[in-house]
């Protein structure tokens, strides 16, 4: 199985802060990785697929970069929306996610 | 507008059954693959099984290989997981998911329903 290993686990922002949470695959899986966000109480939320496809509807802020064993999901200006926890999922093999980054008030 | 609404969780007890279902509106349901994901509670998100469009293809998390069954119905656009011999491993709120690409999947979810919580304890 491929393993995903998100970091930092959990992340104390600020609105306005640039922030960037990091997924390592434990194998390589080219660009096949896409990144949700996700609320309590709520069902995920598709934000970026194949590593930087901004998916519709999705603000600019969101970005995602990456190849092979190594990703990122960036907010280039966080909104008080933001708050929230963000998951990779590599589908390369199946469907595998990583254990979750929460981004929490400062 | 996709909706997806999932049916049937609740607390059973181990080594029961359960059956789950999804309604699907909005979309054409039938050129699309779906997928079962699960959550346990405080837990990351668990990939559990697809089925392709048509129905002919299946496949499985190895969690729950040989105890859960996916299924569909084109007809009701109706997506079905049958669950047998829970454990309570499997207590968790399960999503019906909808995959992001037409008729062959991607294994990547675009639309999502808000889950139905299944707990199984004695």
């Amino acid at each position: 199985d491929i393993q995903m290993t998100q970091s930092p686990s959990t992340l104390s922002a600020s609105v306005g802060d640039r922030l960037t949470i990091t997924c390592r695959a434990s194998e390589s899986i080219s660009n096949w990785v896409a990144w949700y966000q996700q609320k309590p109480g709520k069902a995920p939320k598709l934000l970026i697929y194949k590593a930087s496809s901004l998916e519709s509807g999705v603000p600019s802020r969101f970005s995602g970069s990456g190849s092979g064993t190594e990703f990122t999901l960036s907010i280039s200006s966080l909104q008080p929306d933001d708050f929230a926890t963000y998951y990779c999922q590599q589908y390369k093999s199946f469907s595998g996610f990583g254990q979750g980054t929460k981004v929490e008030i400062k | 507008q996709v909706h997806l609404e999932e049916s049937g969780g609740g607390v059973v007890q181990p080594g029961t059954s359960l059956r789950l279902s999804c309604a699907a509106s909005g979309f054409a349901f039938s050129n699309y693959a779906m997928h079962w994901v699960r959550q346990a509670p405080g837990k990351r998100l668990e990939w559990v099984s697809i089925i392709f469009s048509d129905g002919t293809d299946k496949y499985y998390a190895d969690s729950v290989t040989g105890r859960f069954t996916i299924s569909r119905d084109n007809s009701r656009n109706r997506l079905f997981l049958q669950m047998n011999s829970l454990r309570a491993e499997d207590t968790a709120v399960y999503y019906c998911a909808r995959d992001r690409v037409i008729i062959n999947p991607g294994y990547y979810f675009d639309d999502w329903g808000l889950g139905t919580l299944v707990t199984v304890s004695s």
